[in-house]
């Protein structure tokens, strides 16, 4: 069965330094990878997908994400966080039905 | 833009009370989802759709149950609330084919009381 954990509740970071967001999945086959963020009182929106060819994917607001097949892996990155970037990120795997880990939630101090 | 919208941001019904959440989209996706959403435990599906009139369990289905009559228009159904379904509930819907990105409503945030 698939399955997605998320192993941080929640992550304090300054405000312009680097993030990673840990992901690892359970999956049968090849899978399809992605990363949602939910503002306070928004719905979720997508920030990358992976499905196949290179695995450094780039996505929007300017997050990356790693796919390493050996660890079972999707980890997120952004170089420098942003303020607007406090938010709930929710890691997923899935083709049609889609499974979604616990979430982490970003804290950006000044 | 894919729109997807939800009946409702906030409801409030009493215990025993009939419940329907509507979501309806308007990118003519095939699939159509309904997940809750609770702190520590992420999103979890509930039931999902591929087509009109077809209905898959997800992992939480007890206590609800869905209508899908038309392509665009998925329901939820709580057919006796109870307290322990205060949560929020959040619609998706996706192509059959592709990249199965999912994309979401606002969400409805219910109270049973």
């Amino acid at each position: 069965a698939q399955s997605v954990t998320q192993p941080d509740i929640h992550i304090t970071v300054s405000e312009g330094a680097s993030l990673e967001l840990r992901c690892n999945y359970s999956y049968g086959a090849t899978p399809y990878l992605f990363w949602y963020v939910q503002s306070p009182g928004q719905g979720l929106q997508l920030l990358l997908k992976y499905f196949s060819g290179d695995t450094l994917v780039q996505g929007i607001k300017g997050f990356e994400a790693e796919f390493k097949r050996s660890q079972s892996s999707f980890n997120l990155r952004k170089p420098s966080v942003h303020w607007s970037d406090a938010a709930e990120y929710f890691c997923a795997v899935g083709v049609g039905d889609m499974r979604f880990g616990a979430g982490t939630r970003l804290t950006v101090k000044p | 833009d894919v729109k997807v919208t939800q009946s409702s941001r906030y409801l409030v019904k009493r215990t025993g009370e009939k419940v329907f959440l509507e979501c309806v989209q308007d990118m003519d996706h095939e699939n159509m989802f309904w997940y809750r959403q609770d702190p520590g435990l992420g999103l979890r599906l509930i039931y999902f759709s591929y087509d009109v009139k077809m209905k898959e369990k997800g992992d939480i289905p007890e206590g609800y149950s869905v209508s899908r009559e038309k392509k665009e228009r998925f329901s939820l159904i709580l057919e006796s609330a109870s307290t322990n379904q205060t949560s929020m509930y959040l619609c998706a819907s996706s192509f059959f084919e592709g990249s199965y990105e999912q994309y979401f409503g606002p969400g409805t945030r219910l109270t049973v009381t």
